[in-house]
């Protein structure tokens, strides 16, 4: 099974409420990523982890949180939505760390805050 | 940091005709560079990677190709059929940093019959 999972796929949320995302692979891939994509944009990297070690972007350093309990699961926290949070939540991971590691990703969580 | 500028955000072809999508990098130590595909929704899905060192890979149906003086990836896709009609990413990774990819805004492409 070389599927990524993402839940919910859809997910509406109010201003200021926490949001929680999750994502499951199978594969016993080494890193797990969080991108953020919205229309007409590129998606962006949020953080990844590698094996335990939590890798967070410097300009989304304080609005994004993520845990991950072992090494099928990774979550993405956003600890007060705002606005500017909708948009679609790509997961992915890959087998190795390095330059030529290719990134599998799931379907996206299609996040909406009201 | 890399910037990826991707074109043309739309394009639409018929049946039978050649797509091509460019998409030009700034980073001249960027050195890994990847093609995913994205069916409405579905997953992005890997079409191809490329080294450095090669310059032209075909797949089925699709030409990619890597011109490291210009700093440009292209994908053309020969023979287009409906079932191309997607977005297409490109995704650019350079040696200097971590784990990180660089992806173009994307380009939906429509096949008209």
């Amino acid at each position: 099974d070389t599927t990524v999972k993402q839940n919910p796929r859809y997910k509406l949320a109010r201003v200021g409420k926490p949001v929680n995302l999750i994502c499951s692979q199978t594969m016993n891939h080494d890193t797990m990523y969080w991108y953020q994509k919205k229309p007409n944009q590129a998606p962006k990297l949020l953080l990844f982890y590698y094996d335990k070690i939590l890798n967070r972007e410097a300009d989304t350093f304080e609005k994004f949180q993520s845990s991950r309990p072992n090494n099928s699961f990774c979550s993405l926290y956003i600890g007060s939505a705002g606005l500017e949070y909708s948009a679609m939540y790509l997961c992915a991971s890959s087998r190795e760390w390095g330059d030529y590691a290719e990134q599998f990703f799931g379907p996206g969580t299609r996040l909406t805050v009201l | 940091g890399e910037q990826v500028e991707q074109r043309p955000p739309h394009l639409s072809v018929r049946e039978g005709d050649s797509a091509f999508i460019t998409c030009t990098y700034t980073d001249p130590n960027s050195y890994y560079f990847f093609w995913y595909k994205q069916e409405p929704g579905a997953s992005l899905q890997l079409l191809m990677k490329v080294f450095s060192s090669t310059e032209i890979n075909e797949g089925q149906g699709f030409t990619v190709l890597l011109n490291k003086k210009d700093k440009q990836l292209s994908l053309n896709l020969t023979a287009a059929h409906p079932g191309d009609s997607a977005a297409y990413f490109c995704a650019v990774r350079n040696t200097g940093g971590a784990d990180r990819l660089t992806f173009g805004k994307g380009t939906q492409l429509i096949i008209q019959p």
